[in-house]
């Protein structure tokens, strides 16, 4: 079945940064696209980027440019958020997320990893 | 970026209703319209896509309708695991967005 599974929570100082790995199993890694969002305490869902993970082609929504970088490593089947200049409003659970359908789908978010709490403090 | 707008924030019904919600994409996403289902501590779970089509698993009581900048996601008899925050997403140009949510809550 598929699986992601995400890494542990992490406490950041503001102007640090935080890596959240996402390593998959359970189907073809190399044949859907992965997406990161994230969701502040007690707020909506936030889309963050989308990364192919067999080319490492990405995409990034515009709010987050310049701060995210998205990187995969086939050999473990793993994707990688990594965020910036942090400050206390990143404070979030950041979530990856594979497409439901392969290449050639609308893009809906069909598997979901468990979630990993990012708290950005002083 | 595509600004999609839930109505309405809170919904309280009663186990049984009939549950109404509507996304309004401000611009034009065909059918690349999908919805999603959040209860407490839990990611969110696909429950359609393609504006219309169910997700695996999914109860027939979801339904979805809509197209271009008009989405509805209907549930026609509540049931108690039902009430939950519910999402709308959609994609264009690879570019993705949520709305920001209605809230199913028990009247």
């Amino acid at each position: 079945q598929v699986r992601l599974v995400q890494s542990g929570a992490a406490v950041k100082k503001p102007g640090a940064s935080v890596e959240v790995s996402c390593k998959a199993s359970g189907y073809t890694f190399t044949k859907h696209y992965i997406h990161w969002v994230r969701q502040a305490p007690g707020q909506g869902l936030q889309w963050m980027g989308i990364i192919n993970p067999s080319r490492g082609t990405t995409t990034y929504a515009q709010k987050f440019q310049g701060r995210v970088t998205m990187t995969t490593d086939t050999s473990s089947h793993t994707v990688y958020m990594e965020l910036s200049n942090l400050i206390s409003a990143d404070t979030a659970i950041y979530y990856c997320a594979r497409e439901l359908e392969d290449f050639s789908g609308s893009g809906s978010f069909g598997f979901w990893g468990q979630g990993t709490l990012v708290t950005v403090s002083s | 970026e595509t600004v999609l707008t839930q109505s309405p924030a809170t919904l309280s019904l009663s186990p049984g209703e009939r549950a109404t919600l509507s996304c309004r994409a401000s611009q034009s996403v065909r059918t690349y319209l999908a919805w999603y289902q959040q209860k407490p501590g839990q990611p969110p779970r696909l429950l359609i896509y393609d504006a219309s089509t169910r997700a695996p698993g999914i109860p027939a009581r979801f339904s979805g309708s809509g197209s271009e900048t008009d989405f509805t996601l209907t549930i026609t008899s509540l049931e108690p695991e039902d009430f939950a925050v519910y999402y709308c997403h959609q994609r264009t140009n690879w570019l993705n967005s949520f709305g920001q949510g209605t809230k199913l809550e028990i009247k």
